[in-house]
């Protein structure tokens, strides 16, 4: 079975600080890995995804994340964090005919 | 051009009623979905449809109805809305699971608020 477990509900970051947010995921087999930024009242936007190619995935708005095997990890950083940043992440893995989400995490840019 | 477009994007309505959401997609994509979002921003997959059949049925009440008409649209239907019903549904597509491309597209939601 897949999931994923997103570690923090709420990180907190200064303007122009890094961005982590973490993601592990549990899966019995290769998986493919993806975050998505939903914006208040808006819908899900792919920020990147994972499909076993490059172990380092670069996305939309300056975010990548790593795949990391050993770590059962794939966790969304970005170098500077921008106001505009602000939203709720999720983080998910592909299971055989749909996605297993995490529980989210709320991303807050303290200018 | 909107990808994935969800009708309508707010719904209140009162116990009891019967409402329905519309979702359509223009990605040529085989596969069509519907996500539930409660008021802790957990999404969790309510229906799963691949070129008009049903793939998944998770445990949701049988008030909840799917239709697929072709398979660019998938609209639900819900009967004697509860107000445990209220939440964001998100409708999303997808190609076939297990063709290589794993590009999940969501439409904007439907806030469905029952009182």
């Amino acid at each position: 079975a897949q999931s994923v477990t997103q570690l923090g509900s709420h990180v907190s970051v200064s303007e122009g600080a890094l961005v982590l947010l973490r993601c592990n995921y549990s899966s019995s087999v290769p998986p493919y890995l993806f975050w998505y930024v939903q914006y208040p009242n808006q819908g899900l936007q792919l920020l990147l995804k994972y499909t076993s190619a490059a172990t380092l995935v670069k996305g939309i708005n300056g975010f990548e994340a790593e795949f990391k095997k050993s770590e059962t990890s794939f966790h969304l950083t970005k170098p500077s964090a921008h106001m505009s940043d602000a939203a709720e992440y999720f983080c998910a893995v592909s299971g055989a005919n749909n996605l297993f989400f995490g529980t989210g995490t709320r991303l807050t840019v303290i200018p | 051009d909107t990808a994935v477009s969800q009708t309508p994007k707010y719904l209140v309505t009162q116990m009891g009623n019967d409402k329905s959401i519309k979702c359509e997609q223009n990605l040529g994509h085989d596969t069509m979905y519907w996500y539930k979002q409660d008021s802790k921003k957990f999404l969790k997959i309510m229906f799963s449809y691949n070129n008009k059949e049903l793939i998944i049925n998770e445990t949701v009440p049988n008030r909840f109805s799917p239709k697929s008409p072709d398979k660019a649209h998938l609209n639900l239907h819900i009967n004697s809305l509860e107000l445990g019903d209220s939440a964001v549904y998100f409708c999303a597509s997808s190609p076939t699971p297990g063709t290589g491309d794993y590009g999940y597209t969501f439409g904007s939601g439907t806030r469905l608020t029952v009182v």
